[in-house]
């Protein structure tokens, strides 16, 4: 299996502070033939089902705000947002989908300071 | 749009089956993989298995062949059945919609998702 591992598990951060979350897998979820990543980024509320944020490893779902970007390729990724907004707190979560079983980091904690 | 409804029986015995079933409006079973996560209270994602409209699956190999999924059509719905349920089993249960092909390689992001089930096993 890849194993997903993020860091850091989480963080506090003041309103409109940019946030950093790195995800790193096992072994490489390039797909050299077409070079991407398959990796995506997933955004939990409280009392919710995950929000899928990011696929291709930086590409935008359709109607996710533009304060939320990701980078990276190979092994290490990074999801940032921007600047930081209430509506922000939550656990990101990042996923390969390069092999089965499709695998998850463990979650990172978002919250306010 | 595409919307997940699921439902299903939330409190089992130990040794007992979960059976729950999730229902796909606004979209069509035909191109796609449709998946089945649980996540243990207060932990992470883990993802269980997942079938195409074809009837192929694919499955984690952690469940040890306790989980089977099966799809209806006709009714565009798609059902997990997870046999000799533990403590270990509890949480909460979501389906949601995978991905498809492209490239001769599967891609699988998960989106969107059912609204999750509470699942309990206790004597």
């Amino acid at each position: 299996d890849i194993v997903m591992t993020q860091s850091p598990d989480s963080l506090a951060l003041s309103l409109g502070e940019r946030a950093t979350i790195n995800c790193k897998s096992s072994q490489s979820v390039l797909y050299t033939s077409i070079n991407q990543s398959y990796l995506s980024w997933y955004q939990q509320k409280p009392g919710q089902p995950p929000k899928l944020l990011i696929y291709w490893a930086s590409t935008r779902q359709s109607g996710v705000p533009d304060r939320f970007s990701g980078s990276g390729s190979g092994t290490d990724f990074t999801l940032t947002i921007s600047s930081l907004q209430a509506e922000d707190v939550a656990v990101y979560y990042c996923q390969q989908y390069y092999n089965t079983p499709w695998t998850f980091g463990q979650g990172t904690k978002v919250e306010i300071k | 749009q595409v919307h997940l409804q699921q439902w299903g029986a939330g409190l089992l015995k130990p040794s007992e089956t979960l059976s729950l079933t999730c229902a796909v409006y606004g979209d069509s079973f035909n191109f796609n993989y449709w998946s089945w996560i649980r996540q243990p209270p207060g932990k992470g994602l883990e993802w269980i298995g997942e079938i195409n409209h074809a009837g192929n699956t694919n499955y984690n190999p952690s469940l040890k062949s306790r989980a089977t999924i099966s799809i209806d059509t006709s009714n565009n719905q798609f059902a997990l059945k997870l046999t000799s349920v533990t403590a270990a089993d509890t949480g909460v249960y979501y389906c949601a919609k995978g991905g498809s092909t492209s490239w001769n390689r599967r891609y699988n992001w998960f989106g969107p998702w059912g609204q999750g089930i509470l699942v309990t096993v206790s004597s």
